[in-house]
């Protein structure tokens, strides 16, 4: 199975700061990897897929990045709507393995 | 407007059964892959199974491979899941999601499953 091994657990950040979290595959996933948001108490929502494209309606803040094992996902402005916990997904082979998420806090 | 809806959930004994179901609506359901995705309480996601359009190839990871089964009624716009012998490691919520492109792009709100006597 393809681990998906997500970076930094949590980090303390600002509003407005611009914050970038990784996510390291085990073997390469040839850009079939998607980022999550989930909020407290809510489902996960698909904010990029195929690496670097972002769903319809997902404010263009949020970019994603990556090849091959690493990838990442930047906010940039952080809001306060965008506090929650980001998840990275291997699509690329079954088990489609998350990763264990990073949350966002506020300092 | 897409939903997804689950039902289904509760408190059930250790090894014995439970089907959850989950409602389709405002989209042609028999167009789309449909999967399941639990989360442990306070844990990270893990994908359960998916299923093709027609129901006639299913997946599952090892963890539930031979104890779920997946299954959809196109005609109902319905997806279920079946799970047999359950464990303590099965209690979760339980999501129902649609796939596009091997992402999930619409989830619904979860049904809570708990295993314990």
């Amino acid at each position: 199975d393809i681990q998906m091994t997500q970076s930094p657990s949590s980090l303390s950040v600002s509003l407005g700061d611009n914050v970038t979290f990784t996510c390291e595959a085990s073997e390469n996933i040839y850009g079939f990897l998607a980022w999550y948001q989930q909020k407290l108490g809510k489902a996960p929502k698909l904010l990029i897929y195929g690496a670097t494209n972002l769903e319809d309606g997902v404010p263009t803040r949020f970019s994603g990045s990556g090849s091959w094992t690493n990838y990442s996902l930047t906010i940039s402005s952080l809001e306060p709507e965008d506090i929650a916990t980001y998840y990275c997904q291997n699509n690329h082979v079954y088990p489609l393995t998350f990763g264990s998420g990073t949350k966002l806090e506020i300092k | 407007e897409v939903q997804l809806v689950e039902s289904g959930g509760g408190l059930v004994q250790p090894g014995r059964s439970l089907k959850l179901s989950c409602a389709a609506s405002g989209f042609t359901f028999s167009n789309y892959y449909m999967a399941w995705v639990r989360q442990a309480p306070k844990k990270g996601l893990e994908w359960v199974a998916t299923i093709s359009t027609s129901g006639s190839r299913t997946y599952y990871p090892d963890s539930v491979k031979g104890r779920f089964t997946i299954s959809r009624d196109n005609a109902k716009s319905s997806l279920y899941l079946q799970m047999n012998s359950l464990k303590s490691e099965d209690t979760a919520t339980y999501y129902c999601a649609r796939r596009r492109r091997n992402t999930y792009d619409y989830w619904g709100q979860g049904v809570m499953v708990t295993v314990s006597s």
